[in-house]
């Protein structure tokens, strides 16, 4: 069965530094998510790529927080410089189209930040 | 973006048929009801989606009624490995549907 691949599955990092998450959604899907949980609550939606194009960004923090899918396959998602706040999971997402409500969630970063 | 409330935890036995309730009170025409099923350290799993009525596939059953402001997700005779975090969402597209806090399952022996 065809997944979505994400890595590294966990990472360590200090506050100030750079660090980068990538994902390789299910062949085929055109739609691609990335999403934050926080311990102890519900994944939020942190951007949403259609093939290339950035559908959603509006909950992404612009000012260290970037995303990219240049050739509409894998996904990159950066966050520079890393803050205490963002230890989280980051979850990969896809989806056939951005009108399918099945998504496809890879199995996740653990960032801890310190 | 329509929100949802649904119950903060529940738990149940083995073999007991669960119902989770979710309100969604302001639903659109076009939305659809998903739900997702979590467990610790992975990530979100698709369960089921309905637009109206009922739909069944080999794993639950999703209850929604003539005025579609809420659904019922329909466990039947869960096992320990049901124990989870059920996420109910409402939208009409990926970007549309939004996760809430969810309602963490507690299958006990």
């Amino acid at each position: 069965e065809a997944e979505v691949a994400q890595s590294p599955r966990y990472k360590i990092t200090e506050k100030s530094q750079a660090v980068a998450f990538w994902c390789d959604p299910i062949s085929g899907h055109a739609t691609l998510y990335w999403y934050r949980q926080i311990l102890g609550q519900g994944p939020e939606l942190l951007v949403q790529f259609q093939d290339e194009s950035v559908v959603d960004d509006s909950q992404l923090p612009k000012d260290r927080f970037s995303a990219e899918r240049l050739k509409g396959v894998d996904s990159t998602l950066k966050i520079q410089p890393a803050e205490l706040g963002d230890s989280a999971m980051y979850l990969c997402a896809s989806s056939l189209g951005r009108m399918s409500g099945e998504q496809y969630f890879g199995p996740g970063t653990r960032l801890t930040v310190t | 973006l329509a929100k949802t409330t649904q119950p903060i935890s529940m738990d149940s036995y083995e073999g007991q048929e669960v119902n989770i309730t979710c309100s969604h009170n302001n639903i659109a025409t076009n939305d659809y009801i998903t739900w997702y099923q979590q467990f610790p350290s992975q990530g979100p799993r698709f369960i089921i989606q309905g637009y109206k009525t009922k739909v069944t596939n080999e794993v639950a059953s999703l209850f929604i009624p003539a005025d579609r402001k809420s659904s019922t997700l329909s466990l039947p005779r869960v096992s320990l490995s049901d124990t989870a975090v059920y996420y109910c969402l409402v939208g009409d597209s990926g970007n549309d549907m939004r996760f809430g806090a969810g309602t963490r399952l507690t299958v006990k022996p």
